[in-house]
């Protein structure tokens, strides 16, 4: 089975400049997350999408940040205008939902190898 | 607001020995807990999920205990060995898909 497929792997740009990463993530995984990690800590959530709807954004800078996930499968972070403190690795993730409302047993989340950014 | 420590930022311990991370949590009432293990420039991957009602979880050399009177988990990796190097993460999980939040990681070396 493959991964979630993430690119590019690698991004350098100038700050004020703008960025799109892309995801694929597994077939069949209706949700789909972008997280941010910054050097030595643990991923934080920007954004989490229940097939093509937003699921939760609240931590999403959306003053220069915005997602989208075309037709629920394949998705695009995009950072316009990029700060110094955006450099970190931007990892999306996905996971397989079904409908058990009240549930609370918990998915397995399945990470991309992250795109690292660096803002100069 | 909700916060997650993990016991220290970087363990070091001898090839054979057990090695034990903690995971301590406040203002959450977490549903399941999960860990995660992270290599350097890749992306996290599952390692065991256990849930408010269980104490105690095992597969193969590791093993997870979750209280949540303390709320607290500890994550065990018996015999361990070089290649288990790596950061491990706690990630804890409210509701269904949602408030799902990670811990900071621990810096595990295991040292031959």
């Amino acid at each position: 089975e493959a991964g979630v497929a993430q690119s590019p792997r690698y991004k350098i740009i100038e700050k004020r400049q703008s960025v799109a990463f892309w995801c694929n993530p597994i077939s069949g995984h209706a949700t789909l997350y972008w997280y941010q990690q910054i050097l030595g800590q643990g991923p934080k959530l920007l954004i989490q999408f229940q097939n093509n709807g937003v699921v939760d954004d609240s931590q999403l800078p959306k003053d220069r940040f915005s997602a989208e996930r075309l037709k629920g499968v394949d998705s695009t972070l995009k950072i316009q205008p990029a700060k110094l403190e955006d450099s970190a690795v931007y990892l999306c993730a996905s996971s397989f939902s079904r409908d058990r409302r009240g549930s609370r047993s918990g998915n397995t989340i399945y990470f991309g190898e992250g795109s690292w950014l660096t803002v100069v | 607001s909700q916060k997650i420590e993990q016991n220290s930022e970087a363990l070091n311990i001898q090839e054979g020995k057990t090695a034990t991370l903690t995971c301590n949590y406040t203002n959450y009432s977490p549903a399941y807990l999960q860990w995660y293990r992270q290599d350097p420039g890749r992306g996290p991957v599952f390692l065991l999920l256990i849930r408010e009602n269980e104490k105690e979880k095992r597969k193969e050399r590791l093993k997870v205990t979750f209280d949540t009177t303390l709320k607290q988990s500890l994550f065990h990796i018996t015999a361990s060995q070089p290649a288990d190097s790596a950061t491990y993460l706690c990630a804890l999980g409210g509701n269904y898909g949602q408030n799902f939040v990670f811990g900071p990681g621990t810096r595990l070396s295991v040292l031959p």
